[in-house]
């Protein structure tokens, strides 16, 4: 089955850094991939669309200077997390749409990110 | 404007008690719903979609556009069905839009 990988599952960095969080799509192709965020005992929130070969598409409250994301390849999208502050801290999860699976998306495993 | 309503934080049953968990939506367009499912320490799966019309692990769904709802049913509940259900819309082809989840106790 289509399989999505991210890394690191975990993640501590200090206020003020920057974090780097990347999404794989293992086995199958993903022109788009979505990230979300999941705070403790609630549901994913959508942050942003990104296309492969072009500037990814904010929901709206999302600060894109922020939350930067690059899809280079069609197996790869990555999430910089700038300037990071304690309440970035939170379940990040991205999914991958397969160009031959129709609406399905498959979810990556999430990494978990506390800044300090 | 668009949104998933999932009322129910937490429905607890015990093993062989028929389960519903509620889904209700709103949505102007053309509505297509999923269930996804996620089970302790891992990630998040695709249960059903309603377009399938089909039943994976005993779980059934059926869009009623008038009540506008999706809710998931199970005729008898089994331990390993514990986990956190979540209801989700697609809209504009692509955006998943998620219900607040359930989470489903089934004890034996």
């Amino acid at each position: 089955g289509a399989v999505v990988s991210q890394h690191p599952s975990w993640v501590i960095c200090k206020s003020g850094t920057s974090v780097k969080i990347e999404c794989r799509s293992l086995d199958f192709q993903a022109t788009t991939m979505f990230w979300y965020r999941q705070f403790p005992k609630q549901s994913l929130m959508l942050m942003a669309t990104s296309n492969e070969g072009s500037k990814a598409t904010y929901e709206q409250g999302v600060e894109k200077d922020k939350f930067l994301i690059n899809h280079a390849s069609l197996t790869l999208s990555t999430l910089t997390v700038t300037s990071a502050h304690p309440e970035d801290s939170s379940f990040y999860i991205c999914s991958a749409r397969d160009l031959a699976g129709g609406h399905e998306q498959y979810f990556g495993p999430g990494t978990r990110l506390t800044v300090t | 404007a668009q949104r998933v309503t999932q009322p129910e934080k937490l429905l607890s049953v015990f093993k062989g008690a028929p389960v519903e968990l509620k889904c209700n939506y709103s949505y102007s367009g053309s509505p297509e719903l999923f269930w996804y499912v996620q089970y302790s320490r891992q990630r998040l799966q695709l249960l059903l979609r309603h377009i399938s019309r089909e039943s994976i692990k005993g779980f059934t769904a059926d869009l009623n556009k008038g009540e506008t709802s999706f809710h998931l049913k199970k005729p008898f509940a089994q331990e390993e069905d514990s986990a956190m259900y979540y209801c989700a819309l697609i809209i504009n082809t692509d955006k998943l839009i998620f219900g607040t989840g359930t989470r489903l106790q089934v004890f034996p």
